[in-house]
């Protein structure tokens, strides 16, 4: 079955940086797009970033644009985002999510959630 | 960026009510949106896509129509496992936004 498990959350000050992590097994993972979703703690859900099948194109939301960068390595099946300049406005449970649709078949909805890793940034 | 909104924010029902949650698009969206429930402190699960293909394992009392801006989440008799939060999504570009939630309690 689908698995998607994050890793690398923990308390930070504001200024640094983190790097997380998402392993995935149960699928194919090098023909599919992975999202980062967010989550701040009694709020609704934001995208972060996505990263094509191939790796090839990533897309960032505004709120994180030039801070962070998503990876992933195909033959590791994982999938990471490094988060620099961290900001108390970034706390939030981070989930990774793939989507249902198979390469470069477009964007498509996200059908495997991950069980998210809770980054807290803080002073 | 497309912006999704979602009404109402919050509706109380009781167990075999018919709920309807609606969700706009700033712009057309033509039918890529997604529908997710979440549950306090779980990830969203999907429930429909394509704005009205049920996912496989998702029970039948739930629907979703609509095309371009306007879309519609329908539970036809809600039950006691059905109180949470529900998000719509748009994928019409990869730049994803969701709806700001709406939370179906007692």
């Amino acid at each position: 079955q689908v698995q998607l498990v994050e890793s690398g959350g923990g308390v930070v000050q504001p200024g640094r940086s983190l790097r997380l992590s998402c392993a995935a097994s149960g699928f194919t993972f090098s023909s599919y797009g992975i999202h980062w979703v967010r989550q701040a703690p009694g709020k609704g859900l934001e995208w972060v970033a996505f990263i094509s099948y191939d790796g090839r194109n990533k897309y960032y939301a505004d709120s994180v644009k030039g801070r962070f960068t998503i990876s992933r390595d195909n033959p590791k099946n994982s999938l990471y985002l490094q988060m620099n300049s961290l900001r108390v406005e970034d706390t939030a449970v981070y989930y990774c999510a793939k989507i249902g649709v198979y390469g470069a078949a477009g964007p498509g909805e996200i059908d495997y959630w991950g069980q998210g890793t809770l980054v807290t940034v803080s002073s | 960026d497309i912006q999704m909104t979602q009404s109402p924010s919050t509706l109380s029902a009781s167990v075999g009510d018919r709920v309807t949650i609606t969700c706009r698009a700033s712009q057309s969206i033509s039918s890529w949106l997604a529908w997710y429930q979440q549950k306090p402190g779980k990830a969203p699960k999907l429930l429909i896509y394509k704005a009205s293909s049920l996912e496989s394992g998702v029970p039948s009392r739930f629907s979703g129509s609509g095309s371009g801006t306007e879309f519609t989440l329908t539970i036809s008799s809600l039950q006691p496992d059905d109180f949470a939060t529900y998000y719509c999504q748009q994928y019409d570009t990869y730049e994803v936004t969701f709806g700001p939630g709406t939370k179906v309690d007692i």
